[in-house]
């Protein structure tokens, strides 16, 4: 049972560059999530999918794109990275209830 | 304000300590609640529900007042594995897909010593 995965686990990249997060459930859940989470802050939400094709905004998504274009999968997109996206991002995914099971995290630098 | 206020600690409590947490929220709308558990360089796991009447799971007791917006952790008989951070979660009610966003505090830190 894989569960929830993101890849890379670790990334380190540029300013400017663009990167993509991973996040894959084997569950099915309907509902999916990407947060970043920082010193000081918390957990931010930044995007949430209620199902394939349908994608919303969260706390701070300014400087990220999201795409879901298979229930499975929810794609994380800095087009420009900045060193203030250097985080902690958990993606997570529900089924309905209020639980969410979150991924390992990927911890992204940029320089 | 912030939605969800926890104090950040840390907590260092002696194994065997009880130790309690609080946390406030700001939005009366808020629905359902709930403890996550984070251990270091981990993913946040769910603890426990809150429900309006308490509720315990062996060690752990969850308590909810909903007029002075208030929710408690109780851990007793502490272990050297309660070490973590602890997340205080709140769900506030929005129409349509929003429904289940949560809105997490910043967590209380606690450390059992042996």
């Amino acid at each position: 049972d894989a569960g929830i995965t993101q890849s890379p686990r670790y990334k380190i990249t540029e300013t400017g560059r663009q990167v993509t997060l991973m996040c894959h459930q084997t569950w099915s859940h309907s509902y999916m999530f990407w947060y970043r989470q920082d010193l000081g802050h918390g957990l931010r939400l930044i995007y949430y999918s209620a199902a394939a094709d349908i994608t919303d905004k969260g706390e701070v998504p300014d400087g990220y794109v999201v795409s879901r274009s298979k229930t499975e999968n929810f794609p994380l997109t800095l087009e420009s990275a900045t060193r203030s996206q250097t985080s902690v991002y958990f993606c997570a995914s529900t089924t309905g209830a209020l639980e969410q099971y979150f991924g390992p995290g990927t911890r992204l630098t940029v320089t | 304000r912030k939605e969800v206020e926890q104090d950040p600690g840390p907590f260092n409590v002696p194994e065997g300590a009880t130790v309690a947490f609080n946390c406030t929220y700001s939005n009366s709308a808020s629905q359902s609640f709930f403890w996550y558990r984070q251990d270091c360089r981990k993913e946040p796991k769910l603890l426990m529900s809150v429900y309006s009447s308490g509720n315990e799971d062996g060690r752990f007791t969850a308590q909810l007042n909903r007029a002075s917006q208030y929710i408690s952790l109780l851990i007793r008989d502490s272990k050297l594995s309660d070490s973590a951070t602890y997340l205080c979660v709140v769900n506030i009610l929005f129409s349509g897909a929003g429904s289940y966003q949560l809105t997490f505090g910043k967590g209380t830190k606690l450390s059992v010593i042996p």
